[in-house]
């Protein structure tokens, strides 16, 4: 069964500054690898997908993240952080045709100061 | 497209009512997914349907949920007799297939007390 961990609960970031978020992952062969975000009192909002091929994918609002097997990672990266990605940012991993649940981090919580 | 609807977007009940929480998937997707949210436990999924059909209901935490798909445009998650620990956001979503991403409604906020 696959898994997926998010180190960081919450993470505070400049305004302006760089972000990373980390996620890795735990699932036998080549997993299909999301981002999503969630503002409050919302759902979430798909940001960015991997499946196969290029290994750095961009999404949404600036964000792209990258795919790394030899670590199991799939950390999300935005070079410049605005007030408004203040949010909570979930990764998520996906199976095979025929599961087709995905599984979701805990979620990192974002917080922007000025 | 207006995406998945859900509704109502609140709902705050006694302690022994029944609850139904309703969904609109996007046209046109073949599966639909319930979630539940808690600080606790953070996002489960309690139940998927793929073509109206039940898959997987092993997150159903309890037989006093229970969840329906009559047809392609509209699903029920009821829960009866709810309790104070049912309160908790309820996600519906939405996919073509899991591959492409799901598609998240607003969520219901339910609280029992």
């Amino acid at each position: 069964a696959q898994s997926v961990t998010q180190p960081d609960i919450h993470i505070t970031v400049s305004e302006g500054a760089s972000l990373e978020l980390r996620c890795n992952y735990s699932y036998g062969a080549t997993p299909y690898l999301f981002w999503y975000v969630q503002s409050p009192g919302q759902g979430l909002q798909l940001l960015l997908k991997y499946f196969s091929g290029d290994t750095l994918v961009q999404g949404i609002k600036g964000f792209e993240a990258e795919f790394k097997r030899s670590q199991s990672s799939f950390n999300l990266r935005k070079p410049s952080v605005h007030w408004s990605d203040a949010a909570e940012y979930f990764c998520a991993v996906g199976a095979d045709f025929g599961n087709e649940k995905l599984t979701f981090g805990t979620g990192t919580r974002l917080t922007i100061i000025p | 497209d207006a995406g998945v609807i859900q509704s109502p977007r609140h709902e705050v009940t006694e302690m022994g009512q029944e609850v139904t929480l309703r969904c609109k998937p996007i046209s046109g997707h073949d599966y639909l997914f319930w979630y539940r949210q808690t600080m606790m436990r953070g996002l489960e999924l309690l139940i998927y349907f793929n073509n109206n059909v039940p898959i997987d209901d092993s997150g159903m935490p309890e037989d006093r949920f229970s969840a329906k798909m009559p047809n392609a445009s509209f699903s029920t998650l009821k829960i009866q007799p709810s309790e104070p620990r049912d309160s908790a956001v309820y996600f519906c979503a939405s996919s073509l297939r899991a591959a492409k991403g799901y598609t998240f409604g607003s969520g219901t906020r339910l609280t029992v007390v």
